[in-house]
Protein backbone atom coordinates (compact mmCIF):
# COMPACT_ATOMS: atom_id res chain seq x y z
CA UNK A 1 0.00 0.00 0.00
CA UNK A 2 1.24 3.39 -0.37
CA UNK A 3 0.41 6.64 0.86
CA UNK A 4 -1.63 7.15 4.12
CA UNK A 5 -3.92 4.74 5.49
CA UNK A 6 -6.90 4.49 8.07
CA UNK A 7 -8.53 1.95 9.61
CA UNK A 8 -11.73 1.60 10.45
CA UNK A 9 -13.40 3.98 7.77
CA UNK A 10 -16.89 3.50 9.53
CA UNK A 11 -17.28 3.53 13.37
CA UNK A 12 -20.50 3.53 15.24
CA UNK A 13 -20.09 3.79 19.45
CA UNK A 14 -21.94 4.08 22.49
CA UNK A 15 -21.15 6.86 24.59
CA UNK A 16 -19.84 4.02 27.22
CA UNK A 17 -17.73 1.96 24.57
CA UNK A 18 -13.70 2.15 24.29
CA UNK A 19 -12.33 1.91 20.55
CA UNK A 20 -9.43 2.73 18.88
CA UNK A 21 -8.61 4.35 15.21
CA UNK A 22 -5.24 3.08 13.31
CA UNK A 23 -3.36 5.47 10.72
CA UNK A 24 -0.28 4.30 8.89
CA UNK A 25 1.80 6.35 6.43
CA UNK A 26 4.13 4.51 3.75
CA UNK A 27 5.70 7.66 2.78
CA UNK A 28 8.92 7.68 5.00
CA UNK A 29 7.78 10.86 7.02
CA UNK A 30 8.64 11.95 10.71
CA UNK A 31 5.50 13.75 11.64
CA UNK A 32 1.79 12.71 11.92
CA UNK A 33 -1.08 14.58 12.70
CA UNK A 34 -4.65 13.43 14.10
CA UNK A 35 -7.27 16.46 12.98
CA UNK A 36 -11.47 16.64 13.46
CA UNK A 37 -13.70 17.41 10.44
CA UNK A 38 -16.64 18.80 11.49
CA UNK A 39 -19.31 19.75 8.54
CA UNK A 40 -19.01 23.10 7.48
CA UNK A 41 -15.96 23.92 9.98
CA UNK A 42 -12.36 24.58 9.12
CA UNK A 43 -10.66 21.56 10.28
CA UNK A 44 -9.30 21.28 13.89
CA UNK A 45 -6.11 20.17 14.76
CA UNK A 46 -5.76 17.50 17.67
CA UNK A 47 -2.37 16.34 18.05
CA UNK A 48 1.01 16.58 16.12
CA UNK A 49 3.87 13.83 16.52
CA UNK A 50 7.19 14.51 15.53
CA UNK A 51 9.48 11.05 15.63
CA UNK A 52 6.96 9.77 17.60
CA UNK A 53 7.47 12.57 20.44
CA UNK A 54 4.15 14.34 21.17
CA UNK A 55 4.63 18.17 20.12
CA UNK A 56 1.21 19.32 20.48
CA UNK A 57 -2.17 18.80 21.91
CA UNK A 58 -4.39 21.69 21.33
CA UNK A 59 -6.92 21.58 24.39
CA UNK A 60 -8.05 18.26 23.42
CA UNK A 61 -10.81 16.50 26.11
CA UNK A 62 -8.98 13.76 27.99
CA UNK A 63 -11.22 10.61 26.10
CA UNK A 64 -9.37 11.20 23.41
CA UNK A 65 -5.81 9.54 23.67
CA UNK A 66 -3.05 9.22 21.05
CA UNK A 67 -0.32 6.83 20.57
CA UNK A 68 2.36 6.78 18.46
CA UNK A 69 4.71 3.71 18.78
CA UNK A 70 6.90 4.90 16.01
CA UNK A 71 6.90 7.31 13.14
CA UNK A 72 4.75 5.01 10.39
CA UNK A 73 1.73 4.11 13.05
CA UNK A 74 -0.44 6.42 14.65
CA UNK A 75 -3.55 5.69 17.40
CA UNK A 76 -6.30 7.75 18.66
CA UNK A 77 -8.12 6.03 21.69
CA UNK A 78 -11.13 6.49 22.45
CA UNK A 79 -13.69 6.38 25.59
CA UNK A 80 -16.65 7.58 26.56
CA UNK A 81 -17.40 9.88 23.94
CA UNK A 82 -20.03 12.22 23.46
CA UNK A 83 -22.47 12.70 20.46
CA UNK A 84 -20.90 15.95 20.05
CA UNK A 85 -17.54 14.22 19.24
CA UNK A 86 -19.06 12.44 16.08
CA UNK A 87 -17.08 14.03 13.19
CA UNK A 88 -14.61 12.74 10.39
CA UNK A 89 -11.20 11.80 12.12
CA UNK A 90 -8.28 12.59 9.69
CA UNK A 91 -4.68 11.35 9.89
CA UNK A 92 -1.76 13.28 7.76
CA UNK A 93 1.94 13.35 7.63
CA UNK A 94 4.66 15.27 6.46
CA UNK A 95 8.19 15.17 5.99
CA UNK A 96 9.38 17.04 8.65
CA UNK A 97 6.97 19.00 11.81
CA UNK A 98 9.23 22.24 11.34
CA UNK A 99 9.19 23.17 7.69
CA UNK A 100 7.02 24.53 5.09
CA UNK A 101 6.06 20.74 4.17
CA UNK A 102 2.84 19.22 2.27
CA UNK A 103 0.99 17.26 4.45
CA UNK A 104 -0.92 14.15 3.42
CA UNK A 105 -3.87 12.97 4.68
CA UNK A 106 -5.57 9.06 4.80
CA UNK A 107 -8.97 8.89 3.89
CA UNK A 108 -10.49 9.31 6.98
CA UNK A 109 -12.59 7.78 9.90
CA UNK A 110 -16.37 8.80 10.33
CA UNK A 111 -17.40 8.23 13.99
CA UNK A 112 -20.89 8.34 14.99
CA UNK A 113 -21.26 8.59 18.90
CA UNK A 114 -24.96 7.14 20.18
CA UNK B 1 -6.80 35.60 16.06
CA UNK B 2 -6.12 33.66 13.00
CA UNK B 3 -9.14 33.69 10.33
CA UNK B 4 -9.31 32.29 6.87
CA UNK B 5 -11.86 33.15 4.92
CA UNK B 6 -13.62 31.75 1.72
CA UNK B 7 -17.02 31.24 0.06
CA UNK B 8 -19.35 28.46 1.49
CA UNK B 9 -20.69 27.22 -2.22
CA UNK B 10 -19.97 28.28 -5.42
CA UNK B 11 -21.70 26.84 -8.56
CA UNK B 12 -20.46 26.97 -11.94
CA UNK B 13 -20.97 25.37 -15.63
CA UNK B 14 -18.94 22.37 -17.57
CA UNK B 15 -16.34 23.80 -19.25
CA UNK B 16 -16.70 27.09 -17.89
CA UNK B 17 -14.11 29.05 -15.42
CA UNK B 18 -13.98 29.38 -11.66
CA UNK B 19 -12.24 31.21 -9.38
CA UNK B 20 -12.55 30.46 -5.66
CA UNK B 21 -11.08 33.46 -3.74
CA UNK B 22 -9.41 32.89 -0.22
CA UNK B 23 -8.04 36.01 2.41
CA UNK B 24 -6.10 35.62 5.41
CA UNK B 25 -4.73 36.79 8.84
CA UNK B 26 -2.52 34.94 10.20
CA UNK B 27 0.67 35.04 12.82
CA UNK B 28 3.35 34.81 10.74
CA UNK B 29 3.55 33.45 6.61
CA UNK B 30 4.93 30.10 5.30
CA UNK B 31 3.06 29.74 2.70
CA UNK B 32 -0.60 28.99 1.07
CA UNK B 33 -2.04 25.36 0.63
CA UNK B 34 -5.08 24.30 -1.72
CA UNK B 35 -6.50 21.15 -1.01
CA UNK B 36 -9.15 19.09 -3.16
CA UNK B 37 -11.80 16.90 -1.28
CA UNK B 38 -13.99 14.80 -2.89
CA UNK B 39 -17.61 13.85 -0.23
CA UNK B 40 -16.24 10.68 2.18
CA UNK B 41 -12.51 11.26 0.92
CA UNK B 42 -9.55 12.39 1.89
CA UNK B 43 -8.29 16.04 0.92
CA UNK B 44 -5.71 15.38 -1.52
CA UNK B 45 -2.79 18.62 -2.27
CA UNK B 46 -2.97 20.73 -5.26
CA UNK B 47 -0.86 23.61 -5.09
CA UNK B 48 1.60 25.81 -2.66
CA UNK B 49 2.29 29.01 -2.94
CA UNK B 50 5.02 31.11 -0.83
CA UNK B 51 5.91 33.91 -3.34
CA UNK B 52 3.17 36.59 -4.98
CA UNK B 53 2.29 35.96 -8.18
CA UNK B 54 0.71 32.90 -10.20
CA UNK B 55 1.57 29.29 -10.34
CA UNK B 56 0.34 26.84 -13.05
CA UNK B 57 -0.70 23.45 -12.98
CA UNK B 58 -2.57 22.04 -16.35
CA UNK B 59 -6.41 22.69 -15.67
CA UNK B 60 -5.76 24.28 -11.94
CA UNK B 61 -3.86 27.53 -11.15
CA UNK B 62 -3.15 29.50 -8.08
CA UNK B 63 -2.67 33.08 -7.20
CA UNK B 64 -0.89 35.08 -4.34
CA UNK B 65 -0.66 38.65 -3.03
CA UNK B 66 0.69 38.53 0.49
CA UNK B 67 0.62 42.27 0.85
CA UNK B 68 -2.95 41.59 0.35
CA UNK B 69 -3.65 38.90 2.34
CA UNK B 70 -5.42 37.03 -0.19
CA UNK B 71 -5.14 34.10 -2.92
CA UNK B 72 -7.11 32.14 -5.77
CA UNK B 73 -7.07 29.13 -7.36
CA UNK B 74 -8.42 29.11 -10.85
CA UNK B 75 -10.26 25.82 -12.33
CA UNK B 76 -10.44 26.19 -16.04
CA UNK B 77 -12.21 24.01 -18.73
CA UNK B 78 -14.03 22.36 -15.74
CA UNK B 79 -15.41 18.94 -15.82
CA UNK B 80 -17.70 17.07 -13.39
CA UNK B 81 -15.46 15.13 -11.65
CA UNK B 82 -13.88 18.93 -10.73
CA UNK B 83 -17.29 19.05 -7.83
CA UNK B 84 -15.59 19.12 -4.87
CA UNK B 85 -15.08 21.37 -1.56
CA UNK B 86 -11.57 22.92 -1.56
CA UNK B 87 -9.84 23.95 1.34
CA UNK B 88 -7.32 27.04 1.47
CA UNK B 89 -4.98 26.41 3.94
CA UNK B 90 -1.69 28.95 5.40
CA UNK B 91 1.19 27.94 7.46
CA UNK B 92 1.85 30.54 10.14
CA UNK B 93 4.98 30.82 11.52
CA UNK B 94 5.09 27.82 14.13
CA UNK B 95 4.62 25.78 10.61
CA UNK B 96 0.96 25.03 11.56
CA UNK B 97 -1.61 25.11 9.13
CA UNK B 98 -4.82 27.54 9.23
CA UNK B 99 -7.59 25.97 7.79
CA UNK B 100 -10.66 27.80 5.80
CA UNK B 101 -14.30 26.07 6.13
CA UNK B 102 -13.70 24.87 2.33
CA UNK B 103 -15.46 26.09 -0.78
CA UNK B 104 -18.06 23.50 -1.78
CA UNK B 105 -17.99 23.88 -5.89
CA UNK B 106 -21.22 22.44 -7.69
CA UNK B 107 -20.06 21.73 -11.34
CA UNK B 108 -23.36 21.63 -13.63
CA UNK B 109 -23.85 20.11 -17.11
Amino acid sequence: ETGVTQTPRHLVMGMTNKKSLKCEQHLGHNAMYWYKQSAKKPLELMFVYNFKEQTENNSVPSRFSPECPNSSHLFLHLHTLQPEDSALYLCASSQEREGPDTQYFGPGTRLTVL
Amino acid sequence: GQNIDQPTEMTATEGAIVQINCTYQTSGFNGLFWYQQHAGEAPTFLSYNVLDGLEEKGRFSSFLSRSKGYSYLLLKELQMKDSASYLCAVMDSNYQLIWGAGTKLIIKP
